[in-house]
């Protein structure tokens, strides 16, 4: 079975300073890899998605994620935190077989953006 | 194009009682799946409809039901509400629903409280 891991549930940074959001994940295959953020009484929206091909991957709002196999992380990063930016973060992994569609999220991390 | 939309957004039901929640996906898409979203246990999967077919069942009591209609529409349905059923129930469309590389659009939610 698939799962993720998140760590640290609170992350407060200042405005201006680097956004490090960890996720880890267990795959026995190779994982499709997923950054959601979910804002206040709103659902989910994709940041960023990992699939094949480049490691690196570019989401909306400045955001990238890094797909390492040999740590098995896939780190969320941002160079300079907004305001804005204020939200929960979950990471999530998408089922590596059969035609059923699923996705195993990790327990999500909630930013905050200090002035 | 419009985005995955349910109704009702809010919704207070008393114990026993039963709940239909309904979601329209993206124009075009065939795929729809369902998440339970609480504080303690994070977001966890409900079930996947794709062509109006369960393809896919979370681990949740047999209480929680829902089908599929010929326009992708989606329904899920509790029955004998409990307590711990209030949450934040969150329904996502795919395209295809034919690979774990897809991306899943959520909808906004649509929160129940259970007294």
């Amino acid at each position: 079975a698939q799962s993720v891991t998140q760590l640290g549930s609170h992350v407060s940074v200042s405005e201006g300073a680097l956004v490090l959001l960890r996720c880890n994940y267990s795959s026995s295959v190779p994982p499709y890899l997923f950054w959601y953020v979910q804002y206040p009484n709103q659902g989910l929206q994709l940041l960023l998605k990992y699939t094949t091909g480049a490691t690196l991957v570019k989401g909306i709002n400045g955001f990238e994620a890094e797909f390492k196999k040999s740590e098995t992380s896939f780190h969320l990063t941002k160079p300079s935190a907004h305001m804005s930016d204020a939200a929960e973060y979950f990471c999530a992994v998408g089922q590596a077989s059969g035609s059923a569609r699923q996705l195993t999220f990790g327990s999500g991390t909630q930013l905050t953006v200090l002035p | 194009k419009a985005g995955v939309t349910q109704t009702p957004r809010y919704l207070i039901k008393t114990r026993g009682q039963q709940v239909t929640l309904s979601c329209s996906p993206i124009s075009g898409h065939r795929s729809v799946s369902w998440y339970q979203q609480t504080p303690g246990q994070g977001l966890q999967f409900l079930f996947e409809y794709f062509s109006e077919t369960q393809r896919n069942k979370g681990n949740f009591p047999g209480r929680f039901s829902g089908r599929q209609f010929s326009n992708s529409r989606s329904e899920m349905n509790v029955s004998t509400l409990e307590l711990g059923d209030s949450a934040l129930y969150l329904c996502a469309s795919s395209s295809q629903g034919t690979t774990n590389q897809e991306t899943q659009y959520f909808g906004p939610g649509t929160r129940l409280l259970v007294l």
